[in-house]
């Protein structure tokens, strides 16, 4: 079975300045999708970005770059200038491609404040 | 907004009560997805549906349950409430094509409180 590890609760960081999250991962599979979502006080679900396990460069969203290290299950999340906009809880998720589901599996979360 | 509805937003109900969620994909979508949000168990995936069909079921309890109709929305029903039950249900969606798939998009929940 997949897991999915988030090892910070908590974090905080300076308004602009640059904060990385982490996620480990296990699974067997050679082939899956990595995700991270957002969750604002607002409770909803926003897709932040994505990166195919077959694609050896690292995704890319804007402010927002992952350092995807296969051999080793991580994929964590960079945030640069952060903005107050920011904070949020995050969840890094997995999922198996061409499963028969494409069900997602998340880990516990990190809540990100940023200050001003 | 992001396409998938869910109704309602809020839902404050009694123990042993029975309840119904529903959601409405995105247009074109053809699975969904439920999640259930609490604060000691994470999200947790309940059940998915594509174009009609059960396709996997994760912890669903045997008091919960599901469908989707035949115009893609889908309803999650929740019977016997408990006190436990109280939490964020999401749905979500996505489009599956060729075995890839670009992510969910998540509804904005509903938030089940069980007194």
């Amino acid at each position: 079975a997949q897991t999915v590890t988030q090892s910070q609760p908590e974090m905080s960081v300076q308004e602009a300045e640059t904060v990385t999250l982490s996620c480990t991962y296990d699974t067997s599979e050679n082939n899956y999708y990595l995700f991270w979502y957002k969750q604002p006080p607002s409770r909803q679900m926003i897709l932040v970005i994505r990166q195919e396990a077959y694609k050896q460069q690292n995704a890319t969203e804007n402010r927002f770059s992952v350092n995807f290290q296969k051999a080793a299950k991580s994929f964590s999340l960079k945030i640069s200038d952060s903005q107050l906009g920011d904070t949020a809880m995050y969840f890094c998720a997995f999922m198996k491609q061409n499963g028969a589901t494409n069900k997602l599996i998340f880990g516990t979360g990190t809540l990100l404040a940023v200050q001003p | 907004d992001s396409g998938v509805t869910q109704t309602p937003k809020h839902l404050i109900t009694a123990t042993g009560q029975r309840v119904t969620l529903r959601c409405s994909p995105r247009s074109g979508d053809l699975s969904v997805y439920w999640y259930q949000q609490s604060l000691d168990q994470g999200l947790q995936f309940l059940i998915q549906y594509y174009n009609g069909e059960e396709r996997a079921k994760g912890n669903i309890l045997e008091r919960f349950s599901a469908q989707q109709f035949p115009d893609l929305h889908s309803e999650l029903n929740l019977s016997s409430l408990e006190l436990g039950d109280s939490a964020l249900y999401f749905c979500a969606s996505s489009v599956e094509e060729a075995g890839r798939t670009h992510g969910y998009t998540f509804g904005s929940g509903t938030r089940l409180t069980v007194v």
